[in-house]
């Protein structure tokens, strides 16, 4: 079972570059969410999308957007790079309404020059 | 101030002893709590589950909530190697749709045989 499957691993880009990060679930959940990860700071929720066709703003979106492709894939863009977005960026799924756990995938290391 | 506070240890016990990992928070519509533990470089993973106030066991696992403290804890029995990891609260108010989880720090665990 591969779950929840984020491309690239690692990146590493100057600042101003822009960079699409991608993640793709197989378990047809319907929600799907972007986090990055700080030292010190736990998981942040950058952008999520409740259901295919729908995508809001978590606690930290700016300098971020997000593309809810099709109910398997979503997306994360950084449009112009900068040193603060260095981060891991962790994507992960569910399926609707309570009680139902996030799944996540094993992240993207991003470090912005 | 953050909506949750985690204390980001790290923590160091030998192998057998109890461990009582902690957590607080500030927002009293919180009503979800979840500890997901999370190995170097893997994506968080589920541990427990808790809804609103009481306690939770699943094997060596023991989950507590207290509502009116605002104040949650892990409980890890007879403690293994293989528990070293990073441990996260999360908790969300959600109950329809997408969970907006907030995180906790996270406590770096080490199980020393």
């Amino acid at each position: 079972n591969a779950g929840v499957t984020q491309t690239p691993k690692f990146q590493v880009l100057k600042t101003g570059q822009s960079m699409t990060l991608q993640c793709a679930q197989d378990m047809n959940h319907n929600s799907m969410y972007w986090y990055r990860q700080d030292p010190g700071m736990g998981l942040r929720l950058i952008y999520y999308s409740a259901s295919e066709g729908t995508t809001d703003k978590g606690e930290v979106p700016n300098g971020y957007n997000v593309s809810r492709l099709n109910k398997r894939e979503f997306s994360l863009r950084l449009e112009s790079a900068a040193p603060s977005q260095t981060s891991v960026y962790f994507c992960a799924s569910s399926e609707s309404g309570i009680n139902q756990p996030q799944h996540f995938g094993d992240g993207t290391r991003l470090s912005i020059l | 101030q953050k909506e949750v506070e985690q204390d980001p240890g790290p923590l160091s016990v030998p192998e057998g002893a109890i461990v009582s990992l902690n957590c607080t928070y500030s927002n009293s519509a919180f009503q979800y709590f979840m500890w997901y533990r999370q190995y170097s470089r893997k994506g968080p993973e589920l541990l427990m589950y808790t809804y609103s106030s009481g306690n939770k066991e699943d094997g060596r696992f023991t989950a507590q909530v207290d509502k009116s403290s605002k104040y949650i804890s892990l409980f890890i029995r007879d403690s293994q190697p293989s528990d070293s990891a990073t441990y996260l609260c999360a908790m969300s108010a959600t109950t329809q749709g997408a969970q907006k989880l907030v995180f906790g720090q996270g406590t770096r665990l080490t199980i020393n045989p």
